[in-house]
């Protein structure tokens, strides 16, 4: 099984902030990579597709890059809606496997 | 627009089996693979398997091999997660999604259904 590892788990931000989440994989995944957003008590959100590809709806400010076994995931300044937790799934073969998640709080 | 709709909350005794439900619409049923989801209490995501809703071929992770089944019927857009010999530690939400079509993002999911293991 490819095994995702997220860091950091907790991230402390402001409103306005950039912040980067970042995501490794245990082999080279490219560029099946997506990134969801989930708030409490609600299902995932899909931000980010094929490492790089922003799914339609979702705000500029979120992009994805990387490659191989190495990714991650910007939010270049911080709003309000944007504070949930964040995970990282690779899609190229199964079983399908998530990142830890990252909680981005308030500071 | 496309909408999954689940069934509502369950609450199981150890050993009982669970079956879940998941109704589309807006979309051709049969045109995209549909993938279960779990999330237990406070954990992350964890990932099940898919069904081919055109063919009903399925793909478990190895974790539920033996212990689910995903079906479909297509008639009635909506498919299915049965899973058996519950356990506490089967207590999650679980999420039905939808992929995005020839690649396995999952792209719209249903709002979750609460699954309650306990004696």
């Amino acid at each position: 099984d490819i095994q995702m590892t997220q860091s950091p788990s907790t991230l402390s931000a402001s409103v306005g902030d950039r912040v980067t989440i970042t995501c490794r994989a245990s082999q080279s995944i490219s560029p099946w990579l997506a990134w969801y957003q989930q708030k409490p008590g609600k299902a995932p959100k899909l931000l980010i597709y094929k490492a790089s590809s922003l799914e339609s709806g979702v705000p500029s400010r979120f992009s994805g890059s990387g490659s191989g076994t190495e990714f991650t995931l910007s939010i270049s300044s911080l709003q309000p809606d944007d504070f949930a937790t964040y995970y990282c799934q690779q899609y190229k073969s199964s079983p399908l496997t998530f990142g830890g998640g990252t909680k981005v709080d308030i500071k | 627009q496309v909408q999954l709709v689940q069934s509502g909350a369950e609450v199981k005794k150890p050993g009982a089996s669970v079956k879940v439900s998941c109704k589309s619409s807006g979309y051709t049923f049969t045109g995209y693979y549909m993938h279960w989801v779990r999330q237990a209490p406070g954990q992350g995501l964890e990932w099940m398997g898919w069904i081919n809703p055109k063919s009903g071929g399925t793909n478990y992770a190895q974790k539920f091999q033996g212990r689910v089944t995903m079906t479909r019927d297509t008639s009635i857009s909506t498919a299915y997660m049965d899973l058996t010999s519950l356990t506490p530690d089967d207590t999650s939400v679980y999420f039905c999604a939808r992929d995005g079509g020839g690649t396995s993002e999952s792209k719209y999911w249903g709002q979750g259904t609460l699954v309650t293991v306990s004696s």
